[in-house]
């Protein structure tokens, strides 16, 4: 069964970089059909994609976040990463892993952790 | 850039039927994907490309995707089914939800 764990800080300072990692247990991130992806939701809001890559290393990104988001992979630990540069509170929301089943939805999600940003 | 419409919210009965709407431009021509999220939970995938149902998801719930409009239908709602339900589509390389819609059982 695949399973996805998010890890990282949950508290951050405005204008720090929020870094999270997703590891992958119960199959692999080089699976040639999967893509991999990040998404938030704000505290009782929706949810807001981030962006996903392929085990290449290939990305795409949510175009409103694109110039502070990097998302990337690292195969030998099975795990994807993300970066989001000088965060705000706005930033401050729930941040789940997916993974994408080639074709544009997500089937399996981690549990999501909680990232706040404040002073 | 894509938006999706959705009602905030839907009230049903128990054992009656809900039917949560998605309105896009032209997503009948896309594929809709609907995810079920219930407080301090991770969203589920319960319905797939406009109509299919992932393994052990029940058969009450069903979709469909025509024009403008995707519907997520729920037959014989059941007290557990009150969540919030997401709508999804994929327009240019983009993940678009919309906004959710919470479902009540009264």
């Amino acid at each position: 069964q695949l399973q996805l764990r998010e890890s990282g800080p949950g508290l951050l300072k405005p204008s720090e970089t929020l870094s999270l990692t997703c590891t992958v247990s119960g199959g692999s991130i080089s699976s040639t059909s999967d893509y991999w992806g990040w998404i938030r939701q704000p505290p009782g809001k929706g949810l807001d994609w981030i962006g996903s890559l392929y085990y290449s290393g290939s990305t795409y990104y949510n175009p409103s976040l694109k110039s502070r988001v990097t998302i990337s992979v690292d195969t030998s630990q099975n795990q994807f990463s993300l970066k989001l540069t000088s965060v705000t509170a706005a930033d401050t929301a729930v941040y789940y892993c997916a993974r994408s089943p080639g074709d544009n939805w997500f089937d399996r999600w981690g549990q999501g952790t909680l990232v706040t940003v404040s002073s | 850039s894509y938006e999706l419409t959705q009602p905030p919210s839907v009230s049903v009965s128990p054992g009656q039927t809900a039917s949560i709407t998605c309105s896009g431009d032209k997503l009948g021509d896309k594929y809709a994907f609907w995810y079920q999220q219930k407080p301090g939970q991770s969203p589920v995938l319960i319905i797939y490309q406009d109509t299919k149902r992932p393994s052990g998801i029940p058969e009450r719930f069903s979709g469909s995707n025509s024009g403008n409009t995707a519907t997520l239908t729920i037959s014989g709602t059941q007290a557990m089914d009150e969540a919030h339900y997401y709508c999804q589509a994929w327009d240019s390389n983009t993940f678009v939800f919309g906004i959710g819609t919470k479902v009540t059982v009264l």
